[in-house]
Parts: C-alpha cells; sequence; structure tokens
C-alpha cells in the first residue's frame, strides 16, 4: 500500500498569507490519481483538487494543487478565515487508495 | 440532489458484529452506476477507505480489513450496509458513506460525502 505522508502537522498561518502544503507518496503516483480535501470540524471531507490541477465544483481559484513522482503540495494563495481546517491529501492511482494522515492549518 | 445518511448503533462491545447503514436518496443505487463507499476516520485521525460497491453488487474491500468486512445493497430500501465482524477499540471511528465523482470506477476522488456517524467500541 502506498503511505502518503504530509507535512507539517500543524501550519500557523494569519488570514492573507500564503499556506504551502506538502504530501509526500512512499512510491511514485501519477498526477492525475492525487486529490485534495479540506475538512472542518464535525463535517465531513469535503473535495477541493483532483488531478495535476483541476478544482471541484465551487472552489475558489485561491486553492491550487501541483507535483510530481513522489511530491504533491496544495497551495492556497491568501489564506481567507473559512479557509483554516484539516487538510488531507489522497492517492487513488494503486489499491488500496491511501490518504495521508492531515495537516492542521490554523490561526497564528 | 443526492445525499447519504449514515445510521448505526453508536456503541459497540469488542469481539462484537458492527452494522451500519447508508440511505441514498436523490439516487436509485440499483440503477446508478456508480461505485458506493465506506470510508472511516478514527479520533483525531486520517481517513480509510473500508471498501467499495457497484449497482451490480461487485464489491472491492481494503486488504486491511477484508477478512472482516462486508458491504452489501439493499435496493428495495435504497440502502447501503456494512458490517464489521470482532470489532476492538481500534474500529473506533466516525465513518462515512461517500459517492465517487466519476462513474464505474472503483478508485476515484469522493465527491458526496454523508455526514458520518461515530461509532465507538468499548466494553
Amino acid at each position: 500500500e502506498i503511505v502518503l505522508t504530509q507535512s507539517p502537522g500543524t501550519l500557523s498561518l494569519s488570514p492573507g498569507e500564503r499556506a504551502t502544503l506538502s504530501c509526500r507518496a512512499s512510491q511514485s503516483v501519477s498526477s492525475y490519481y492525487v486529490a485534495w480535501y479540506q475538512q472542518k470540524p464535525g463535517q465531513a471531507p469535503r473535495l477541493l483538487i483532483y488531478g495535476p490541477s483541476s478544482r471541484a465544483t465551487g472552489i475558489p481559484d485561491r486553492f491550487s494543487g501541483s507535483g510530481s513522482g513522489t511530491d504533491f503540495t496544495l497551495t492556497i494563495s491568501r489564506l481567507e478565515p473559512e479557509d483554516f481546517a484539516v487538510y488531507y491529501c489522497q492517492q487513488f492511482d494503486n489499491s488500496p487508495q491511501t490518504f495521508g494522515q492531515g495537516t492542521k492549518v490554523e490561526i497564528k | 440532489q443526492l445525499q447519504l445518511q449514515e445510521s448505526g448503533p453508536g456503541l459497540a462491545k469488542p469481539s462484537e458484529t458492527l452494522s451500519l447503514t447508508c440511505s441514498v436518496s436523490g439516487a436509485s443505487i440499483s440503477s446508478s452506476n456508480y461505485y458506493w463507499a465506506w470510508i472511516r476516520q478514527p479520533p483525531g485521525k486520517g481517513l480509510e477507505w473500508i471498501g467499495s460497491i457497484y449497482y451490480t453488487a461487485v464489491s472491492y474491500y481494503n486488504p486491511s480489513l477484508k477478512s472482516r468486512v462486508t458491504i452489501s445493497l439493499d435496493t428495495a430500501n435504497n440502502q447501503i450496509s456494512l458490517r464489521l465482524s470482532s470489532v476492538t477499540a481500534a474500529d473506533t471511528a466516525v465513518y462515512y458513506c461517500a459517492r465517487p465523482l466519476n462513474a464505474a470506477v472503483v478508485r476515484d476522488v469522493f465527491h458526496i460525502w454523508g455526514q458520518g456517524t461515530m461509532v465507538t467500541v468499548s466494553s
């Protein structure tokens, strides 16, 4: 199984700042099969980004994904108050599909 | 509009079999060309795909849980069921049902989620 390791565990930033979240895979994954989710307390995850750079319906363009091979990045260009949450990466290139352990973006 | 709603007992005893139900509204699971998935999240931890079932009842499971999991369709009630046997404290989690973005694909991004149901395994 492919293990996804997300870093940092917690990111402390202020609104308006840029957030860069990392997801490293234990073996190479096609960028077409990587996704990112946002989860707020008490809620189900919400799909943000999938494939190389596709945003899910209703996701603002301040969210973007990039990467290849084993290293993938979610970037939030300018943090809005509603962006403070936990973010998970997912790979669905190999079975079983797996998720990272999450990065919490908190208000500094 | 498609909606998913999980339900089940909030508490299970060790060694018992856990049974959960996902009620689907806004689509018929017997004619919907999608894999329906169960995903769980232990408290404070990441997500784990449990398994998925197609409308033809073909199912796929995470190898780590395969010996204990059964996912089935109840087409009469438009529900997807999860049974997990021989539960331990490690099975304590929020259990979600979810539908992928794309039809007929077992490995995919999850576009629609239920709100989840918390299950605690404790004696």
